[in-house]
């Protein structure tokens, strides 16, 4: 038990369908992440939160569409999405932007799959 | 940005000191490097972290050289509960460019054998 839950754990979802992603921490951290895993990628950082602010958007698709109502919670809404999306999708915390001696917690995955 | 370059796996017999090495060239001065242990369907989890030098800690060594292009994570007397992937970690907040950067390589997986 990391302190950030992620919910659902899995997800099957047809390309027209719109879904979400939940993730909260427990930790009191500023920094909030969503991360995605593909089965031969490594660890891919999608958007990066910092004091309910984004910092980072590397170069994500707008059918992936972030937010962050508050420092705990961040969610992933997902719409028409492609096969090539299903891939494990975590979630992380810290207390400030991790990278500079701030250590990341990971939540436990949303595996889904895009049929 | 700070690419890393990890071995993709390596094997183990229970009981032996395993070392797994990752390049990262391109580090900037104000970036820490860090490791993570993943094991199949979960998240990643923080191992050790470190800027310069060595560092211990109760699960793990980190060996890092003067110039800082890469890293070596020393794991001692691994068990099979040690077969997992492991990741190393360089990132960095440029500010002055307004971008944010965290580059994970691409993992070790390390095979513990009884």
């Amino acid at each position: 038990e990391t302190g950030v839950t992620q919910t659902p754990r899995h997800l099957v979802m047809g390309m027209t369908n719109k879904k979400s992603l939940k993730c909260e921490q427990h930790l009191g951290h500023n920094a909030m992440y969503w991360y995605k895993q593909s089965a031969k990628k490594p660890l891919e950082l999608m958007f990066v939160y910092s004091l309910e602010e984004r910092v980072e958007n590397n170069s994500v698709p707008s059918r992936f569409s972030p937010e962050c109502p508050n420092s705990s919670h961040l969610f992933l809404h997902l719409h028409t999405l492609q096969p090539e999306d299903s891939a494990l999708y975590l979630c992380a915390s810290s207390q400030g932007l991790a990278g500079n001696q701030e250590t990341q917690y990971f939540g436990p995955g949303t595996r889904l799959l895009v049929l | 940005l700070a690419k890393t370059t990890q071995p993709i796996s390596m094997d183990s017999y229970e009981g032996q000191e395993v070392n797994i090495t990752c390049s990262h060239n391109n580090i900037a001065t104000n970036d820490y490097i860090t490791w993570y242990q993943q094991f199949p369907s979960q998240g990643p989890r923080f191992i050790i972290q470190g800027y310069k030098t060595k560092v211990t800690n109760e699960v793990a060594s980190l060996f890092i050289p003067a110039d800082r292009k890469s890293s070596t994570l020393s794991l001692p007397r691994v068990s099979l509960s040690d077969t997992a992937v492991y990741y190393c970690l360089v990132g960095s907040l440029n500010s002055g460019a307004g971008s944010y950067q965290l580059t994970f390589g691409k993992g070790t997986k390390l095979s513990v054998i009884p």
